[in-house]
């Protein structure tokens, strides 16, 4: 049971690359987030899936795209990447609402972007 | 709409010291309330939860309760070690907002041997 896996760990990339985040989870669970965290800004969320299927902007969506591929995998897309995407980006997983669940949310380990 | 406000930090402590961090929130409903932990190079992992009030979430010593009088859920320990060097972050996960979490801005602590 990994829990929730993101690859890379770690990406370089020039202004104007683009690339994929990749996330999975092996908890069966409903609803997939993509963060960012930044020195003294805390987590913002970029996009969430509350479910199979369906995706929503959060907090900063602006710049990036994301795709639910299956229950497991929800992956965030930077087209064209800017220097201001530079930040370690976490995905989570939680169960999703419903009656009795509280919605704690499980991280994966971080993807680490620098964009030159 | 729903926010988080935690102490500032950085803190900074001596092996064995008493530890108070601040979390105050806003929001609609009847939040859930949380404490994660980040330790250097790693993702957030949930320290404890209190789902409603005057619950006391507790894990490894760290304790927090559900204050709704006062919309607090302050982190306590009484006696910190040097492997608790972390930053924590205090969030809400509000009833009519179900999927998201809102986070505080967290707060570094460091405790020297």
């Amino acid at each position: 049971n990994a829990g929730v896996t993101q690859t890379p760990k770690f990406q370089v990339l020039k202004t104007g690359q683009s690339m994929t985040l990749q996330c999975a989870q092996d908890m069966n669970h409903n609803s997939m987030y993509w963060y960012r965290q930044d020195p003294g800004m805390g987590l913002r969320l970029i996009y969430y899936s509350a479910s199979e299927g369906t995706t929503d902007k959060g907090e900063v969506p602006n710049g990036y795209n994301v795709s639910r591929l299956n229950k497991r995998e929800f992956s965030l897309r930077l087209e064209s990447a800017a220097p201001s995407q530079t930040s370690v980006y976490f995905c989570a997983s939680s169960e999703g609402s419903g009656a009795g669940r509280v919605n704690e949310q499980f991280f994966g380990p971080g993807t680490r972007l620098t964009v030159l | 709409g729903n926010s988080v406000t935690q102490m500032e930090g950085p803190v900074t402590l001596s092996e064995e010291a008493f530890l108070t961090i601040n979390c105050t929130y806003t929001a609609t409903g009847y939040p859930s309330l949380f404490w994660y932990v980040q330790y250097p190079g790693e993702g957030l992992q949930l320290l404890l939860k209190a789902t409603k009030a005057d619950d006391k979430g507790s894990n490894k010593g760290f304790e927090a309760t559900y204050r709704k009088e006062t919309t607090s859920f302050h982190l306590e320990k009484g006696s910190v070690q040097v492997s608790d060097s972390a930053v924590y972050f205090c969030a809400l996960n509000s009833g009519g907002s179900n999927y998201k979490l809102t986070f505080g801005k967290g707060t570094l602590l460091t405790v020297n041997p």
